[in-house]
């Protein structure tokens, strides 16, 4: 079974740009998050999709960061336009809908995340 | 959600057991203590959870005082392939399904050969 997998692994733009990152939960997985570590802090939760819908945009920065799940399936995290302070790492995960098989114990299945730089 | 503390790091040597402790003495009932690991370069990865019993898989056991403030991780024969920041979670078990993790700093757990 594929697990979560994120596009680009590690992209370099210059401030005032745009990125789009993907991902790609695992199938059948309703839950899909994206988190986010910039340099020197901690892993911080931006949002929660389930299924198309967000759950949960409490983590969101600001209104240049736009997330989409069109259809349920994959995701994009829109940067836009980029600034210097949203380098970082963006992890994205998923989980099954709750009352699924393998929902039970609350695990959070990461990617290995896309590094973002910003010159 | 709770707030956990935990040493910023720690060295074990190879072979033997990382014990890896996590302070929540603000746990309420509902909450279940969660532990997460994140290699070099690499997403975070579940490692194990429990309520109030201890618990065991494949991968580590972990041990919750009776008083839930406190708990434990175990790895039983540290490999440098356990190199890796350690943390330490506690959230509401109500809404599985909404794992919106609070990721602390972590232990930062160096195996040592």
């Amino acid at each position: 079974e594929a697990g979560v997998t994120q596009f680009p692994s590690h992209s370099v733009i210059e401030k005032g740009q745009t990125v789009t990152l993907r991902c790609d939960p695992i199938s059948g997985h309703d839950n899909l998050y994206w988190y986010r570590r910039v340099m020197g802090k901690e892993i911080k939760f931006l949002l929660h999709f389930v299924k198309e819908s967000k759950q949960d945009e409490s983590g969101m920065p600001n209104n240049r960061f736009l997330a989409e799940r069109t259809g349920g399936t994959y995701s994009t995290l829109k940067v836009q336009p980029a600034e210097l302070e949203d380098s970082g790492v963006y992890f994205c995960a998923s989980s099954p809908a709750t009352g699924r098989r393998g929902s039970a114990t609350g695990e959070l299945f990461f990617g290995e995340g896309s590094r973002l730089t910003v010159l | 959600d709770a707030k956990t503390t935990q040493p910023p790091s720690m060295d074990c040597a190879e072979g033997r057991a990382a014990n890896l402790p996590c302070n929540h003495s603000t746990i309420s009932g509902n909450e279940y203590v969660y532990w997460y690991r994140q290699i070099h370069s690499q997403g975070p990865q579940y490692i194990i959870h429990g309520l109030k019993n201890n618990e065991t898989n494949e991968m580590a056991s972990l041990i919750i005082t009776e008083d839930r403030k406190s708990s434990t991780l175990i790895l039983p024969h540290a490999t440098l392939r356990d190199t890796a920041v350690y943390y330490c979670i506690v959230r509401p078990g109500s809404n599985f399904g909404n794992e919106k993790l609070t990721f602390g700093t972590g232990t930062r757990l160096t195996i040592i050969p």
